[in-house]
């Protein structure tokens, strides 16, 4: 079974610095995809960016990047330039390829976010 | 994206109740997926709900406790029977959908049971 972990249960960063949140899964599958979510007080789940196991260029999304390193099995989130808003949980998230249906989530990072 | 609504956004029930749990999406989709959230926790997949067939249930839950209609392909119910506080969660409705497929989630639904 695919299993996500992360280590850092709790990070802070000072507003305008950079951050990277970690995540290790475990996975006999070559066809996959990775996604962050992000978690605001609101309850609100939202997609920050996600990841397909057949590219090797790491996914951008503005201010949000990923350190794709699959041999190694990680696949870490760096925040730049940190808002107040990017406060939040953040879960990495794991789904099998083609007919995967079910997101594996790993337990969660707190993010604080210090003006 | 997708515009996922879900009704009640919160509720406080007793024990021994039942609440259903709306789920609406604003186009078409195949596959809905109910997640449960338990307090401080990750997100754990309840089932998938396939328009026209019986959902698909993970191992841990059942039909009985967390029985799912899924009458078309925009809307979908979930139903927490015979509810006790270990049942306090947020319940998310979830869609797959773009390229690659990705899943977007309902705002949730918080249910205290007392």
């Amino acid at each position: 079974a695919q299993t996500v972990t992360q280590s850092q249960p709790e990070m802070s960063v000072q507003e305008a610095e950079t951050v990277t949140l970690s995540c290790t899964y475990d996975t006999s599958e070559s066809d996959y995809y990775l996604f962050w979510y992000k978690q605001p007080p609101s309850r609100q789940m939202i997609l920050v960016i996600r990841q397909e196991a057949y590219k090797q260029q790491n996914a951008t999304e503005n201010r949000f990047s990923v350190n794709f390193q699959k041999a190694a099995k990680s696949f870490s989130l760096k925040i730049s330039d940190s808002q107040l808003g990017d406060a939040a949980m953040y879960f990495c998230a794991y789904r099998r390829g083609n007919a995967g249906n079910m997101l594996t989530f790993g337990g969660g990072t707190r993010l604080m976010v210090k003006p | 994206s997708a515009v996922i609504s879900q009704k009640p956004s919160r509720d406080i029930c007793q024990r021994g109740t039942s609440l259903t749990i709306q789920c609406q999406v604003d186009s078409q989709v195949t596959m809905m997926f109910w997640y449960r959230q338990q307090p401080g926790q990750s997100l754990t997949l309840i089932a998938t709900a396939n328009q026209g067939s019986e959902a698909t249930y993970e191992s841990g839950f059942v039909i009985d406790k967390f029985p799912i209609s899924r009458p078309n392909l925009t809307f979908s119910t979930l139903t927490v029977s015979n509810m006790s506080p270990e049942d306090s969660s947020i319940y998310l409705c979830s869609v797959k959908r773009g390229g690659p497929e990705t899943q977007y989630f309902g705002p949730g639904t918080r249910l205290l049971v007392l």
